[in-house]
């Protein structure tokens, strides 16, 4: 079975334009989290979406927002960027939203901004 | 508040042992362990919910100690293949479920 798939693999993009970037999870799996990972940090929750709806928001500024669509994949959208938005964005599937359920990460999205 | 790791590094040799810690301040609901190599995804180890419970992935366990509000990962035994990044990353119930807060890491590399 294919595991979590994201698009694009890089990206280099412009202090002040707009970024989307692609997620599909795990067959079967109902829940898409989004994460944020610096170099030499660890990944840092941004949202959670489970059967379309945002179940978790962490410490992010409303200039990052995510949907989840009928086929269960997801999109996170960064507008207006800052140089402190290069990182490594990881998607996340599970196949519910309970506390039990493994994360499975997806192989990330590097961003750069120049 | 995030969970704190200890140690920050660690270098094996093949065949020998390492802990790594993951503390809370918090009450702990489950504790998610990984392990990242340099440029790839974090790969899924396993999941200790809380009760004391201890698993084990061939030779790599852990324990979760629900007094300390804290895991410890134990790799036996090391091999070539342990080496990279282990994070943990914690649940604290609630209306946190699903969202794993983790540590800075611990680097562990193995030598031959």
């Amino acid at each position: 079975d294919a595991g979590v798939t994201q698009s694009p693999t890089h990206l280099i993009k412009t202090r002040g334009q707009q970024v989307t970037l692609r997620c599909s999870p795990i067959s079967g799996h109902k829940s898409v989290s989004w994460y944020q990972q610096v170099l030499g940090q660890g990944p840092q929750f941004i949202f959670q979406y489970y059967e379309k709806e945002e179940r978790g928001r962490g410490n992010f500024p409303d200039r990052f927002s995510a949907r989840q669509f009928p086929n269960y994949s997801s999109e996170l959208n960064v507008n207006a960027l800052l140089l402190g938005d290069s990182a490594l964005y990881l998607c996340a599937s599970s196949s519910g939203t309970g506390g039990n359920q493994p994360q499975h990460f997806g192989d990330g999205t590097r961003l750069s901004i120049l | 508040q995030q969970p704190v790791q200890s140690p920050q590094a660690v270098i094996l040799r093949e065949g020998e042992d390492a802990v790594i810690n993951c503390s809370s301040s918090k009450a702990l609901y489950s504790v998610h362990w990984y392990r990242q190599k340099h440029g790839e995804a974090p790969v899924f180890l396993m999941i200790l919910l809380k009760g004391g419970e201890q698993k084990g992935h061939d030779k790599i366990s852990a324990s979760f100690n629900e007094k300390k509000q804290q895991s410890s990962l134990y790799l036996t035994a090391s091999q070539l293949s342990y080496s990279g990044t282990y994070f943990c990353g914690t649940e604290w119930g609630g209306t946190s479920y699903g969202k794993l807060t983790f540590g800075q890491g611990t680097i562990l590399t193995v030598h031959p």
